[in-house]
């Protein structure tokens, strides 16, 4: 099946810093890359939706200055914590979707990033 | 209203029975298409099943069924001869396809734990 490949799986940051985090399709190309924010024991919430080439989509709640997103490229998305704090630790993952995209095809996800803001 | 809802918050099973997850949701787009991940401790969503709201039969994958109920609004997996490795978080999710087409609704999950 279809990979997508998170870096890094886990990273941890002073407060006030800033985190880049990347989102790759390994074999396809993805038009759409999704954001995902996970916590403890909870499920994901969608924080954005990045269509290659064009702004991302944010979800109601979600700031766009804090959480910068860039789909440069069809295999690419990256997504920066900027000026982090510690409310902002929690699980980040992010998944692909084909660029051909059907009905049936299910959502690709990264492994997943754990940043921890000390 | 919640699009998908998952009742049961944690799961106990014995090894090499079977389980039922549950997973109803609601939604007024008459094609949709309905998902079924694990996650393990590790993080990773892993896809199991797919449903489309069209499909006359159940979907099936391995060990894993679907047991589709479209006028109930359900969509319960079915895990058949559980082994240990199966205990991990499961997700149901939906996919509207005339409506916020790339947006997928995730479920609240259920924590399964396989006893030896």
């Amino acid at each position: 099946g279809a990979v997508v490949s998170q870096h890094p799986s886990w990273v941890i940051c002073k407060s006030g810093t800033s985190v880049k985090i990347e989102c790759r399709s390994l074999d396809f190309q993805a038009t759409t890359m999704f954001w995902y924010r996970q916590f403890p024991k909870q499920s994901l919430m969608l924080m954005a939706t990045s269509n290659e080439g064009s702004k991302a989509t944010y979800e109601q709640g979600v700031e766009k200055d804090k959480f910068l997103i860039n789909h440069a490229s069809l295999t690419l998305s990256t997504l920066t914590v900027t000026s982090a704090h510690p409310e902002d630790s929690s699980f980040y993952i992010c998944s692909a979707r084909e660029r051909t995209g059907v009905m049936n095809t299910e959502a690709f996800f990264g492994q997943g990033t754990r940043l921890t803001v000390v | 209203a919640q699009k998908i809802t998952q009742t049961q918050p944690g799961m106990f099973v014995q090894e090499k029975e079977a389980v039922t997850l549950d997973c109803t949701y609601d939604t007024s787009d008459p094609s949709y298409g309905l998902f079924w991940y694990k996650q393990p401790s590790s993080g990773e969503m892993i896809f199991l099943i797919y449903q489309g709201s069209y499909d006359q039969q159940n979907a099936t994958e391995g060990r894993y069924s679907l047991n589709f109920q479209k006028a109930r609004k359900s969509a319960n997996l079915v895990i058949s001869a559980s082994q240990l490795g199966d205990s991990a978080m499961y997700f149901c999710a939906m996919r509207e396809h005339l409506y916020n087409f790339n947006k997928f609704y995730f479920g609240s999950g259920t924590k399964l734990n396989v006893k030896p």
